[in-house]
C-alpha cells in the first residue's frame, strides 16, 4: 500500500476484554515498530520487529501485551485483560531496513478502555 | 539507559522569525537522527533525517548534527502559523552487538508561531 495502515482507527472495549490491533506496513519495509502515546505525552516504545523477529521486547509494559509479525509483513499487537491505563493511541511505524532508515507512521489506533 | 532529551516548551516564536529546536542524546554510537512533526490528534510526520555532522537543508528546514557534543537541532526559517505543532527528535540507537535497537524518541517540543 501507499502508507502504513492501522486498524481499527478507534476501539472502545470493556475492562477485562482482549483486543487486537493490526498494522500493515509499507510494502517492502522489513522493520516495524509499535509505540504507545497517552494523551499529552511522548511516544513510548513498545516493540521493534526486523522481519519476523523481535530483537527488543523490553518495552512491552506487562505480560498482558504481546505482538507478532508473520510473513515479514502484517503485525498484530494483542492486549489481554485490558485495563483503563491501557487507554492510549497505539502507533505503528515501518522503515525499509531499520538501522537508520527513515520510519513512517500509520494513523494510529485510539484505544479506550471503559 | 539510552535517552533523547528535548525541552518540552512551549516555545513561542513570532511569525516570520527563525524557530530553533534542540535535542540531546545519550549514546555516542548513534548514527541516525530524525525530526518529526506532530499536529494535535495526528500521528508523527517525518520532516528531516540527518546522518553526518554538519547541516542539512530542505526548504525552510535545516537540521544540524554535532556528534562530538551529542546534539541535534532543527531550524525553521520564515516561521508560519501552520508550523505550530510538537516537534519530536528521534535517534536510532545501536545495541551492544552493533545491531539496530529501534527508534527512541524525545518527549517533543511544543512550538507556537504567533501571527
Amino acid at each position: 500500500g501507499a502508507g502504513v495502515s492501522q486498524s481499527p482507527s478507534n476501539k472502545v472495549t470493556e475492562k477485562g476484554k482482549d483486543v487486537e490491533l493490526r498494522c500493515d506496513p509499507i510494502s517492502g519495509h522489513t522493520a516495524l515498530y509499535w509505540y504507545r502515546q497517552s494523551l499529552g505525552q511522548g511516544l513510548e516504545f513498545l516493540i521493534y520487529f526486523q522481519g519476523n523477529s523481535a530483537p527488543d521486547k523490553s518495552g512491552l509494559p506487562s505480560d498482558r501485551f504481546s505482538a507478532e509479525r508473520t510473513g515479514g509483513s502484517v503485525s498484530t499487537l494483542t492486549i489481554q485483560r485490558t485495563q483503563q491505563e491501557d487507554s492510549a493511541v497505539y502507533l505503528c511505524a515501518s522503515s525499509l531496513a531499520g538501522g537508520g532508515t527513515e520510519a513512517f507512521f500509520g494513523q494510529g489506533t485510539r484505544l479506550t478502555v471503559v | 539507559q539510552k535517552e533523547v532529551e528535548q525541552n518540552s516548551g512551549p516555545l513561542s516564536v513570532p511569525e516570520g522569525a527563525i524557530a530553533s529546536l534542540n535535542c540531546t542524546y545519550s549514546d555516542r554510537v548513534s548514527q541516525s537522527f530524525f525530526w518529526y512533526r506532530q499536529y494535535s490528534g495526528k500521528s508523527p510526520e517525518l520532516i528531516m533525517s540527518i546522518y553526518s555532522n554538519g547541516d542539512k537543508e530542505d526548504g525552510r528546514f535545516t537540521a544540524q548534527l554535532n556528534k562530538a557534543s551529542q546534539y541535534v537541532s532543527l531550524l525553521i526559517r520564515d516561521s508560519q502559523p501552520s508550523d505550530s505543532a510538537t516537534y519530536l527528535c528521534a535517534a536510532d540507537f545501536v545495541d551492544s552487538g552493533g545491531g539496530a535497537d529501534g527508534l527512541t524518541f524525545g518527549k517533543g517540543t511544543h512550538l507556537i508561531i504567533q501571527p
